[in-house]
């Protein structure tokens, strides 16, 4: 079926440094996409979104990019801090998806001094 | 404002026993959503609510799971004769509307049966 799934599981990185989170989903009717972040133990928190008429989106610290050519999605987090150290999803809220959300398997970021 | 909120925040329950859930989401926000998350793993959606219409129930594993929600307001997950397959996270979300809108997600429940 469906499926939206992340190129790497673990993302160690210098503090100060800038993240690549990669994620690549295969449902081309996709037209909405979302980056939450989740702390341990708590809920996904919303990041930052794009929907699939735009490229590129930035935010604070944050930006989203998308290819829709190769169906691929990344978030770069720039001068990362020990603050972002958490789990990042991807999800996507295709056309005939209904309204729910797929999500990926999730990046683990750890943030080193 | 006030967030998504769920209780309780830990449930720890024999196999066998029912469990009920629960999830007050955002003021003012028609839609509602339910997932559950394993161990390391992602989020599966469970069950969606959009005001009155009839619940999107396709993601329940089984006929044990069902979920209410009252009006515009609170919902319940209910989880009958829980087995340990079950333990897991779960998950609220809301969002002002439906479709390509954002969901913001409570805490969650942990739950674990022994």
């Amino acid at each position: 079926g469906e499926s939206v799934g992340l190129h790497l599981p673990t993302l160690s990185v210098q503090e100060g440094d800038n993240s690549i989170i990669n994620c690549a989903y295969s449902n081309s009717a996709s037209d909405y996409f979302i980056w939450y972040k989740q702390e341990s133990g708590k809920g996904p928190q919303f990041i930052i979104d794009i929907r699939s008429n735009m490229d590129k989106r930035q935010g604070q610290r944050v930006t989203v990019l998308l290819n829709k050519t190769v169906k691929h999605l990344s978030l770069q987090i720039a001068a990362t801090q020990p603050g972002d150290s958490a789990v990042y999803f991807c999800a996507e809220n295709g056309r005939g998806a209904g309204n729910k959300l797929t999500f990926g398997g999730g990046t683990r970021v750890l943030v080193k001094p | 404002g006030a967030g998504v909120s769920q209780s309780p925040s830990n449930k720890v329950t024999e196999k066998g026993k029912d469990v009920e859930l629960r999830c007050d989401p955002i003021s003012g926000h028609t839609a509602l959503y339910w997932y559950r998350q394993r161990l390391g793993q992602g989020l599966e959606f469970l069950i969606y609510f959009q005001g009155n219409s009839a619940p999107d129930k396709s993601g329940l594993p089984s006929d044990r799971f069902s979920a209410e929600r009252t009006g515009e307001s609170v919902s319940t997950l209910t989880i009958q004769r829980t087995q340990q397959e079950d333990s897991a996270v779960y998950l609220c979300a809301s969002s002002s509307t439906s479709g390509s809108d954002t969901q913001y997600f409570g805490p969650g429940t942990r739950l674990t049966v022994l």
